[in-house]
C-alpha cells in the first residue's frame, strides 16, 4: 500500500531534550516536506527537500533540522525542544513539489 | 508575493443543502491550485486540483471548484452537503519559484453539517 507513515504519532518531552520524528514513504517520490499545524495558523511548511541530500528551509525553520540521505527517509530533528514547538506535525511527499503531496497520519508534539 | 485567503473560518450548512467554501489567492506566476480536506484525527487527503486545463475540475466526493482568473478566485461547492464532508478543507498554492515550487496553505475552513 502507498502510503507515508511517521513515528512517533504522539509524543511528550521536556524542554531541551533532543527528539526525532521519522518519516517514510515507500512511492519513490522525490519531494519530501515537513509542516507544522497551529489552530487558526493552517499549515506552514518548516523544510522540504527536493531530492536526496537537497534539503531547504520553508516558513517556519527556526528550532529544527532535517536530513535525506536516502529518498524514502526525511526525519525532522528538535536539537533542544521548547514549548512553542507544541503543534500537530505532518510530513508529505509528492513526485514533484507542483503535484498532488501524499501526508502522514500526523505526530501531535507536546513540549512541557 | 504569493498567499492564500480562505474568506471563512468556519461554515455551518444543513444536510442536503450546497457547499460554498471560499478562497482567494495571489501569485505571480501561474499557479497550481488545490484542495485538500482534513477530517478529525486524520492526515489529509486531495479533493481536487487545477494545473492550467479545465477552469472547472471536478474532485472525489461530489466536490468541485472554478478557477476564476479574473477575480485570482478557486472557490469549492457541492451541490448537496452529506453529514460525512463534516471536516476542515484547505486551500493550497503552488508556484515555481527559482528552481524549486513555493506551496502555501490557507488558514482553512471548518465546515459544519448539521442534521
Amino acid at each position: 500500500e502507498a502510503q507515508v507513515t511517521q513515528n512517533p504519532r504522539y509524543l511528550i518531552t521536556v524542554t531541551g531534550k533532543k527528539l526525532t520524528v521519522t518519516c517514510s514513504q515507500n512511492m519513490n517520490h522525490e519531494y519530501m516536506s515537513w509542516y507544522r499545524q497551529d489552530p487558526g495558523l493552517g499549515l506552514r511548511q518548516i523544510y522540504y527537500s527536493m531530492n536526496v541530500e537537497v534539503t531547504d528551509k520553508g516558513d517556519v525553520p527556526e528550532g529544527y533540522k532535517v536530513s535525506r540521505k536516502e529518498k524514502r527517509n526525511f526525519p525532522l530533528i528538535l536539537e533542544s525542544p521548547s514549548p512553542n514547538q507544541t503543534s500537530l506535525y505532518f510530513c508529505a511527499s509528492s513526485f514533484i513539489a507542483a503535484e498532488t503531496q501524499y501526508f502522514g497520519p500526523g505526530t501531535r508534539l507536546l513540549v512541557l | 508575493a504569493q498567499s492564500v485567503t480562505q474568506l471563512d473560518s468556519h461554515v455551518s450548512v444543513s444536510e442536503g443543502t450546497p457547499v460554498l467554501l471560499r478562497c482567494n489567492y495571489s501569485s505571480s506566476y501561474s499557479p497550481s491550485l488545490f484542495w485538500y480536506v482534513q477530517h478529525p484525527n486524520k492526515g489529509l487527503q486531495l479533493l481536487l486540483k487545477y494545473t492550467s486545463a479545465a477552469t472547472l475540475v471536478k474532485g472525489i466526493n461530489g466536490f468541485e471548484a472554478e478557477f476564476k482568473k479574473s477575480e485570482t478566485s478557486f472557490h469549492l461547492t457541492k451541490p448537496s452537503a452529506h453529514m460525512s464532508d463534516a471536516a476542515e478543507y484547505f486551500c493550497v498554492v503552488s508556484e515555481p519559484r527559482g528552481g524549486y515550487q513555493k506551496v502555501t496553505f490557507g488558514t482553512g475552513t471548518k465546515l459544519q453539517v448539521i442534521p
